[in-house]
């Protein structure tokens, strides 16, 4: 079992819909949550991070942690063809981040 | 203030040869990181640095070398090059050190190898 699981997608949708992206994780005491964005040829850029069960909002993006479940996701509002792009999960399990291979999300105009 | 930077952007090498890539950052981080990035398989870490004049390994650590020449810079050599290493090469680097669980990484634009 991978340590951080992505469904590889693509996911798409409509412009001004919002797009859904989860991430699972295998290491109980992980304690530190990332989301980056990475564009075609590009390095990943932090969006969001997360620590505490819940969630958290930044503008159109809404990181959800769930640790209990093991789950975190990422939700962004009124999406835009603008964030077409990979989405990687990282968690930190106390060492370093683990990646998660990432979704790619396209937005059709 | 350029963040991370590496060189080069894109190298071609053949099988057996030897390479240094470069990665450097101003931002007076103390920890940094080599990653790979396959196709289908995201970031895997290669080594890392929590602090000047220390290295660890990471997932992936067989067929590589690193050196963290001072604080701002760090090194991943390649001494006989396979073509199971061609891939996108990304430095990162974060504030904190190893123990440090909430640091954000910050990634270099990264380095394109191709090993024939």
């Amino acid at each position: 079992q991978k340590e951080v699981e992505q469904n590889s997608g693509p996911l798409s949708v409509p412009e001004g819909a919002i797009a859904s992206l989860n991430c699972t994780y295998s290491d109980r005491g992980s304690q530190s949550f990332f989301w980056y964005r990475q564009y075609s040829g590009k390095s990943p850029e932090l969006i969001m991070s997360i620590y505490s069960n819940g969630d958290k909002e930044d503008g159109r993006f809404t990181a959800q942690l769930n640790k209990a479940s093991q789950y975190v996701s990422l939700l962004i509002r009124d999406s835009q063809p603008s964030d077409s792009a990979t989405y990687l999960c990282a968690v930190n399990p106390g060492r370093a981040l683990t990646f998660g291979s990432g979704t790619r999300l396209q937005v059709q105009p | 203030n350029a963040g991370v930077t590496q060189t080069p952007k894109f190298q071609v090498l053949k099988t057996g040869q030897s390479m240094t890539l470069q990665c450097a950052q101003d931002m007076n981080h103390n920890s940094m990181y080599w990653y790979r990035q396959d196709p289908g398989m995201g970031l895997r870490l290669i080594y890392y640095s929590a602090s000047e004049g220390t290295t660890d390994k990471g997932e992936v650590p067989n067929g590589y070398n690193v050196s963290r020449l001072n604080k701002r810079e760090f090194s991943l050599r390649l001494e006989s090059a396979a073509p199971s290493q061609t891939s996108v090469y990304f430095c990162a680097s974060s504030y904190g050190t190893s123990g440090d669980l909430q640091e954000t990484q910050y990634f270099g634009p990264g380095t394109r190898l191709l090993v024939l």
